[in-house]
């Protein structure tokens, strides 16, 4: 049963404009949200959370939108560079327990010239 | 800061041998970490919770006997992988929590590819 769910497995945008990846879950218990990027060979490393009381968070080029009662939630990066090109999986977490990740299947972003 | 390291970053077995994988934190004592499994095109899967000085807690279908995990001290954890069988080939990714931050921030290591031939 995958909780988290990343339907598109990949995404082509070009240099400049914006990425809008997706992420919907199933499980209303989870209240906290997170964005990892995975270069190849490499570990996720953490972009952008957002807890569930909120609707967008914002750092720099990267803005989370979270849709409560539409069980979605979305990434926007802009403008997008090269060096975007990545894994992107979304994570989730219900509050108390001890941190407990569960993941999406992930989007792999490639930004073009 | 908050380095988590894996080693080895890849390992090839025979089928019925054990292989052990470390993941250790480098720069931050991480009193929790976690073992991750990810297949090919999968999600990453958690396999277990790695307490310091305490027995693992694992998830379910996730076999303890298999799988032992000891986290004998505050920056290293060990997953061995138990009488390797092909269908355990995967890719092994290690993550700490640091109680100096947020409780919801995981460090990642690089991970460590299995193969079981």
């Amino acid at each position: 049963d995958q909780q988290v769910k990343q339907n598109s497995p990949s995404l082509s945008v070009q240099e400049g404009r914006i990425s809008i990846l997706n992420c919907d879950y199933t499980n209303s218990m989870f209240d906290y949200f997170l964005w990892y990027k995975k270069y190849p060979a490499e570990g996720p490393t953490f972009l952008i959370s957002i807890s569930s009381i909120k609707d967008k968070n914002e750092d720099g080029r990267f803005t989370v939108f979270l849709n409560k009662s539409a069980k979605h939630l979305s990434l926007h990066i802009v403008p997008s560079q090269p060096g975007d090109s990545a894994v992107y999986f979304c994570a989730a977490r219900v509050t108390g327990t001890a941190s407990k990740l569960t993941f999406g299947t992930g989007t792999r972003l490639q930004v073009t010239l | 800061g908050a380095v988590v390291s894996q080693h080895p970053s890849w390992v090839i077995c025979k089928s019925g041998t054990s292989v052990k994988i470390e993941c250790r934190s480098l720069d931050f004592q991480a009193t929790t970490m976690f073992w991750y499994r990810q297949f090919p095109k999968q999600s990453l899967m958690l396999m277990a919770t790695s307490n310091e000085g305490s027995k693992a807690t694992y998830e379910q279908g996730v076999e303890k006997d298999k799988f032992l995990i000891n986290h004998a001290s505050l920056t290293l954890s060990t997953l061995t992988v138990t009488s390797a069988h092909p269908e355990d080939s995967s890719f092994y990714i290690c993550s700490a929590r640091d109680p100096q931050r947020k409780a919801d921030e995981q460090f990642f290591g690089p991970g460590t590819r299995l193969t079981v031939l």
